[in-house]
């Protein structure tokens, strides 16, 4: 059973527009939501995460949207840029994070020039 | 600079015969966990380890292997490879939340590209 539902499984976007990335969980353990950021041939490095106590979180161009009722967070990119073009993962964890992390499938994101 | 290290970044191995995929981190982080990445299916969790000597069992350990002698090693042990362990494998570590500090980052290594033959 797939804790992490994440969609769309990609994306285009054109330079300047809005990305936006869905996740739904299942597990109301959870209480912690990073989205990771993951570049051809290299690991995925954090890039914004947020906790439910709050229902958004910007950092930059970043931002995610958090609605603990529904169980659904979603990631943001204003103003996207080619740079931006990568694959990125919501998670999830709980328990002080020490048995790692709940991954969703992935959001290819191609912006185009 | 702080770092999770794998070892070797390439595999090419062929059926039944055992390998270790090795994973060093120099940031004293007591969490480990090693996952696997498949086109389409994410990233899912083998096994975890908590510390030195505890480990346990992520969503797909089947077919693996895991040891934490020391507190910076985590080696993935596969003792009979088979093709569908062909992979990208991912180590990681993290530290426990520290009172008023809350995040659970996790800090991948570069990734170990296996091939089971």
């Amino acid at each position: 059973q797939q804790q992490v539902k994440q969609s769309p499984q990609s994306l285009i976007v054109q330079k300047g527009g809005i990305s936006i990335i869905n996740c739904a969980y299942e597990n109301t353990a959870f209480d912690y939501f990073p989205w990771y950021q993951q570049f051809p041939g290299k690991g995925p490095a954090l890039l914004i995460a947020i906790r439910p106590d709050v229902s958004e979180k910007k950092e930059g161009r970043f931002t995610i949207s958090f609605n603990k009722s529904a169980k659904q967070f979603s990631l943001h990119i204003m103003d996207s840029q080619p740079g931006d073009s990568a694959t990125y993962f919501c998670a999830a964890s709980k328990t002080g994070g020490a048995d790692g992390l709940t991954f969703g499938k992935g959001t290819h994101l191609i912006i185009q020039p | 600079e702080a770092q999770v290290t794998q070892n070797p970044r390439y595999l090419i191995t062929v059926t039944g015969k055992k390998l270790t995929v090795t994973c060093s981190q120099n940031m004293n982080h007591e969490y480990m966990s090693w996952y696997r990445q498949d086109p389409g299916l994410g990233l899912r969790q083998i096994y975890y380890s908590m510390n030195v000597e505890v480990t346990d069992k992520g969503d797909v350990p089947e077919g693996y292997k895991v040891s934490r002698k020391e507190k910076r090693n985590f080696p993935l042990i596969l003792e009979s490879p088979s093709p569908n362990q062909t992979s990208l494998y991912f180590c990681a570590s993290s530290s426990p939340r520290a009172s008023g500090r809350y995040t659970d980052t996790q800090y991948f290594g570069p990734g170990t590209r296996l091939t089971v033959l």
